[in-house]
């Protein structure tokens, strides 16, 4: 089945901890990118890569980074979490290596950082 | 940088009837305009996209107009039905630039 996927689903820690959340897509697909999801500010974009050792920032990129070793993985690193880090955080992914292609989005991480 | 508008934030129409939502926005580079559509603790998922070359599209339902000079698009929803609550976002992106941007969202409330 092709798909996104990402793990932990559900992730509690504390403020300073780093932590990696991770995702992966079957598709075969070079566009992969990360988003945050917060109330009334609908989906923002952290980080994307447009294919293998190609990263790029988006619109809210501190505090994050992110590694693209292999096409089908794309892990969101935050090395010191805050609170202002307590989000719903997607991967995606789209076909070719663009932006202006239909995003394949993963289940969501629900990060808390205490 | 590009930004994207959305209006309204929450809609509620009666079942039956027409949802309209709207975007702008601000870079006239921007090429392709899709419409993603989240139910309640699912993941957003694409229901219909308009490219610039294009000024009308049509699936089903559901249809999207762009208008370029005034740098806004429209997503229309006609004969609502209560699985069309959600919340609807729009976007925006150049493939030069390889960015997304998103609206706010739109929650719609489909009234029985």
């Amino acid at each position: 089945e092709a798909q996104v996927t990402q793990n932990p689903r559900y992730l509690i820690t504390v403020t300073g901890k780093k932590l990696t959340v991770t995702c992966s897509q079957n598709m075969n697909h070079e566009y992969m990118s990360w988003y945050r999801q917060d109330p009334g500010l609908g989906l923002r974009q952290i980080y994307y890569s447009m294919n293998v050792e190609v990263t790029d920032k988006g619109d809210v990129p501190e505090g994050y980074k992110v590694s693209r070793k292999e096409k089908r993985n794309f892990p969101l690193i935050l090395e010191s979490p805050s609170p202002n880090q307590t989000s719903l955080y997607f991967c995606a992914s789209s076909y070719d290596g663009r932006a202006d292609n239909e995003q394949f989005f993963g289940p969501g991480t629900r990060l808390t950082v205490l | 940088g590009e930004n994207v508008e959305q209006h309204p934030s929450t809609l509620s129409v009666q079942e039956g009837d027409s949802a309209v939502i709207k975007c702008t926005y601000s870079d006239s580079a921007s090429n392709y305009f899709p419409w993603y559509k989240q139910e309640l603790g699912k993941r957003p998922q694409l229901i219909i996209d308009i490219r610039s070359n294009v000024g009308e599209k049509k699936d089903q339902r559901i249809a999207v107009t762009l208008n370029k000079t005034a740098k806004h698009f429209s997503l229309h929803i006609t004969e609502t039905q209560p699985e069309d609550s959600a919340v609807y976002f729009c976007a925006a992106s150049m493939w030069r630039d390889d960015k997304i941007i998103f609206g706010k969202g739109t929650r719609l409330h489909i009234l029985p």
